[in-house]
């Protein structure tokens, strides 16, 4: 089964400093990776996936094998960034695709 | 975009009484949808993979006969807690995928359930 990591619970940075919520996973084969945000009051929405490789919003998250990680980043955060993100790794069985959420690391932006 | 939906948002019931969850797709078709739980400031726990026209498969630990799963269409899964009890309060939320984009979830708002 595909685990995930998400060290830190908290991560508090200042507007326009850099930030990195990190995200470590455990697999066998080629894995897939997402990464979900969850906004005050809102839905969850998907803010990329690592396969398309992508900058959403100014984040990027690069998938390093050697490392097993799967950090998100992005160099000038902003008061809007402020939200709950999930790391998520897609599991895939037969036809069946199912996401596993890491706990989640809740992002404050201060001014 | 992808638009999921769920009805009702909020629902306050009595303990011992069913409640029946709503989600739809309503812009695709989902041959698959999921069913997650969320307790105040924790992950989303997913309870159980729902199948068009098939059985639902539930994860390790989710009472099959608790949690009452029905994909009856395309468009359409329901989550029935069924003799709920004050433990079961809690935040369900669906997903869905767009075929051919079925690992890319789209979320609903989620419902929020107390039973008292």
């Amino acid at each position: 089964a595909q685990r995930v990591t998400q060290p830190e619970k908290l991560l508090s940075v200042f507007k326009g400093a850099p930030v990195e919520l990190k995200c470590n996973y455990s697999y066998s084969g080629s894995p897939e990776l997402f990464w979900y945000v969850q906004y005050s009051r809102q839905r969850l929405q998907l803010l990329l996936r690592h396969i398309s490789r992508e900058s959403i919003k100014g984040f990027t998250a690069d998938l390093n094998k050697g490392e097993t990680s799967f950090h998100l980043k992005k160099p000038f955060a902003q008061e809007e960034d402020s939200a709950m993100y999930y790391c998520a790794p897609l599991n895939s069985g037969g036809s069946n695709y199912k996401l596993t959420f890491g706990k989640g690391t809740l992002l404050t932006v201060n001014p | 975009g992808a638009v999921v939906s769920q009805h009702p948002s909020w629902v306050i019931c009595k303990s011992g009484t069913s409640v029946k969850i709503e989600c739809r797709s309503l812009d695709f078709q989902a041959t698959t949808m999921f069913w997650y739980r969320q307790f105040p400031k924790q992950s989303l726990m997913l309870m159980a993979t729902s199948n068009e026209g098939s059985k639902a498969t539930y994860e390790q630990g989710v009472e099959k006969d608790k949690f009452l799963i029905n994909h009856a269409s395309l468009t359409l899964s329901t989550l029935t807690v069924t003799s709920a009890h004050p433990e079961d309060s809690s935040f369900y939320i669906c997903s869905a995928g767009p075929p051919g984009l079925a690992e890319t979830q789209y979320f609903g708002p989620g419902t929020r359930l107390l039973v008292l």
